[in-house]
């Protein structure tokens, strides 16, 4: 396995649901993201971790929660989600951000 | 509040010609800036990144940066069909660990 990869790619849940988002990173990198991407929106950062330990957390609601169990490792587990949070999450990794981040696949998560 | 700016588009180019697209930032402490490729449906690619004022290629890309103008733009030279897709521009500040984004270019090339 090479660069960063996310499970599901694809995800459908209820309001009343409880899932989780999995990153890997295979690049040695030691800063994590996850970001939300809604239609003709900029992508919106939600949580960093710098060698897993969470760096910012963007005003995020706390239906949203991660965790970071490692350097290689990122979660963003899920509970009680409202329809707009329906979008395209996406994990990225950066050695240094000055060189840019390497994204996942991402997880499309639909709300019903 | 620290903005990137890129026109959404779409941006509409004949296959062959060249695609010109441009981003402008507010923070003048930027120090880095990328361009991503991003098919629909799918996630953001690095396709080029540049630190220092003037052009620089690869292949077919040219980047293309002013400092003074705070402004950064991409060229596509014998554009594609294949490189239909948002192209997002982002700076780096070099104070933190993360990219400020803007919303993306929608370039469609036409055969």
């Amino acid at each position: 396995e090479t660069g960063v990869t996310q499970t599901p790619r694809h995800l459908v849940m209820g309001m009343t649901n409880k899932k989780s988002l999995k990153c890997e990173q295979h690049l040695g990198h030691n800063a994590m993201y996850w970001y939300k991407q809604s239609a003709k929106k900029p992508l919106e950062l939600m949580f960093v971790y710098n060698f897993k330990e969470q760096t910012e957390n963007n005003s995020v609601p706390s239906r949203f929660s991660p965790e970071c169990p490692n350097s290689s490792h990122l979660f963003l587990h899920l509970h009680t989600l409202q329809p707009e949070d329906s979008a395209l999450y996406l994990c990225a990794s950066s050695q240094d951000p000055g060189y840019g981040y390497t994204f996942g696949s991402g997880t499309r998560l639909t709300v019903v | 509040q620290k903005e990137v700016e890129q026109n959404s588009g779409p941006l509409s180019v004949p296959e062959g010609a060249i695609a010109s697209l441009n981003c402008t930032y507010s923070d003048r402490g930027s120090q880095s800036f990328f361009w991503y490729r991003q098919y629909s449906g799918k996630s953001p690619e690095l396709i080029m990144f540049i630190y220092s004022n003037g052009d620089k290629e690869d292949g077919r890309f040219t980047a293309q940066l002013n400092k003074a103008s705070q402004y950064v733009s991409l060229l596509i030279r014998d554009s594609q069909p294949s490189d239909s897709a948002t192209y997002l521009c982002a700076g780096y500040a070099g104070n933190n660990r993360k990219l400020i984004w803007g919303l993306g270019t929608s370039l469609a090339v036409n055969p």
